[in-house]
């Protein structure tokens, strides 16, 4: 069973604040980085996926980077408005057919 | 534009019985599986299917059976159920498996063993 591990476990940011979150996992076998928002009472939806080591991707306010040879990505949300409350989850693929997920950073926007 | 679709959104079942959870999904995605939230763990794999007619165990497989006859529909079923199963649950699809493509996720259901 593969370790994935997100920091912090929950945090409260003021309307406006740019914040990060860790997501931490074994390099070896990577296969791909998953990142999803999951609103409460919703279903987790996709933000990205990532692949190769250096990738940078962006989504509006929500950017994500990845290390693969170092095992972490960083998901970034830039002036965090009180909509962008949610847990945010990574996934580690590692071979084709299942994801590991962590336990999620849970974001609290303040307006 | 459905997705994906789970059936029950909520359950209650006492100890020993038996239920099925519908999911069914209208994007002609080969991969399916199955996960259980429970709290202070992250979703984790019960079972999944890499195409009709192929299904395999995940992380958590034991007290639960599925089966793939069409590639829209994966349901899971409980065969007797226990307090520990209850949780919630959520069906997901990919259109291959998802190490590399983005999953879909169900509403989820909420069951409730007693």
């Amino acid at each position: 069973i593969l370790n994935v591990e997100q920091s912090p476990q929950s945090l409260h940011v003021q309307e406006g604040d740019s914040t990060n979150f860790t997501c931490s996992f074994p390099s070896s076998n990577f296969y791909a980085l998953h990142w999803y928002r999951w609103e409460t009472a919703k279903s987790p939806e996709a933000l990205f996926v990532m692949t190769l080591n250096g990738d940078e991707k962006k989504k509006g306010r929500i950017s994500a980077t990845l290390n693969t040879k170092e095992g972490y990505s960083y998901l970034y949300i830039k002036g965090s408005q009180p909509e962008d409350s949610a847990t945010y989850l990574c996934a580690l693929g590692a071979g084709s057919y299942q994801l590991t997920f962590g336990k999620g950073t849970k974001l609290s926007v303040i307006p | 534009n459905a997705g994906v679709t789970q059936t029950p959104k909520f359950q209650v079942l006492k100890t020993g019985q038996s239920m099925t959870l519908q999911c069914a999904q209208d994007m002609n995605h080969e991969y399916m599986s199955w996960y259980r939230q429970d709290p202070g763990m992250g979703l984790r794999l019960i079972h999944y299917s890499v195409g009709a007619g192929i299904t395999d165990q995940g992380e958590v497989p034991n007290g639960y059976n599925v089966s793939r006859s069409t590639t829209e529909d994966f349901p899971l079923r409980l065969l007797s159920a226990a307090p520990s199963q209850t949780s919630v649950y959520f069906c997901a699809s990919s259109r291959t498996g998802t190490g590399g493509n983005e999953a879909f996720f169900g509403q989820g259901t909420r069951l409730t063993v007693v």
